[in-house]
């Protein structure tokens, strides 16, 4: 079974600052791995994926296979990142060919002025 | 535009009528999937399709069923709808499976 855990479901910082959202999971396979995004009144977005190793809007995320974690970071938070935050997991175990996709529940992000 | 639609945006029902909430997609992707999303649960995954006619259950199937005759289309039923399948449904597509997912608007669905 694959699972994702986001522990905060809420995290607050003020402009500048850095930021971390943290997830967590649990796969026997290879994952591939995503940070989606979604700001008020907005479609759900990709972020990043963490194949791509790209920094996008200032975020990065690594994956650690040793700990099994996909934390997301970004060095100054700025008051348009504040948003909902979903980590997510695909794999190709069970013959599953990263059809079946696995979100955490999710972390609500306020950047404060 | 490339995008993702839904219909109806807004449903209120009662228990036991059957539903269908459409969804397509016109950029000619092969992988489909239809998600809840519920308060403290995040999304979790209902159904998707890997292409035309291969559908299979995602975490939290019961309740539902899919087609998926053509390539654009993805609809979602539920035959006898219950108050606990009240939530927010979005439907989301990509080129393959495994790969950056766009998503539709969302259904906001009430059952009394």
């Amino acid at each position: 079974a694959q699972r994702v855990t986001q522990p905060e479901k809420l995290l607050s910082v003020f402009k500048g600052a850095p930021v971390e959202l943290k997830c967590n999971y649990s796969y026997s396979g290879s994952p591939e791995l995503f940070w989606y995004v979604q700001y008020s009144r907005q479609r759900l977005q990709l972020l990043l994926r963490h194949i791509s190793r790209e920094s996008i809007k200032g975020f990065t995320a690594d994956l650690n296979k040793g700990e099994t974690s996909f934390h997301l970071k970004k060095p100054f938070a700025q008051e348009e990142d504040s948003a909902m935050y979903y980590c997510a997991l695909s794999g190709n175990a069970g013959g599953t060919s990263y059809g079946k996709l696995t979100f955490g529940q999710g972390t609500i992000l306020t950047v404060h002025p | 535009e490339a995008q993702v639609t839904q219909n109806p945006r807004y449903l209120i029902t009662v228990t036991g009528k059957k539903l269908t909430v459409t969804c397509s997609q016109n950029m000619n992707h092969e992988y489909m999937s239809w998600y809840r999303q519920d308060p403290g649960l995040g999304l979790r995954q209902i159904y998707y399709s890997m292409n035309v006619e291969v559908t299979d259950k995602g975490d939290v199937p019961e309740g539902y069923k899919v087609s998926r005759k053509e390539k654009r289309n993805f609809p979602l039923i539920l035959e006898s709808p219950s108050p606990n399948q009240t939530s927010l449904y979005f439907c989301a597509s990509s080129l393959v499976a495994g790969y950056e997912q766009y998503f539709g608007p969302g259904t906001r669905l009430t059952v009394t």
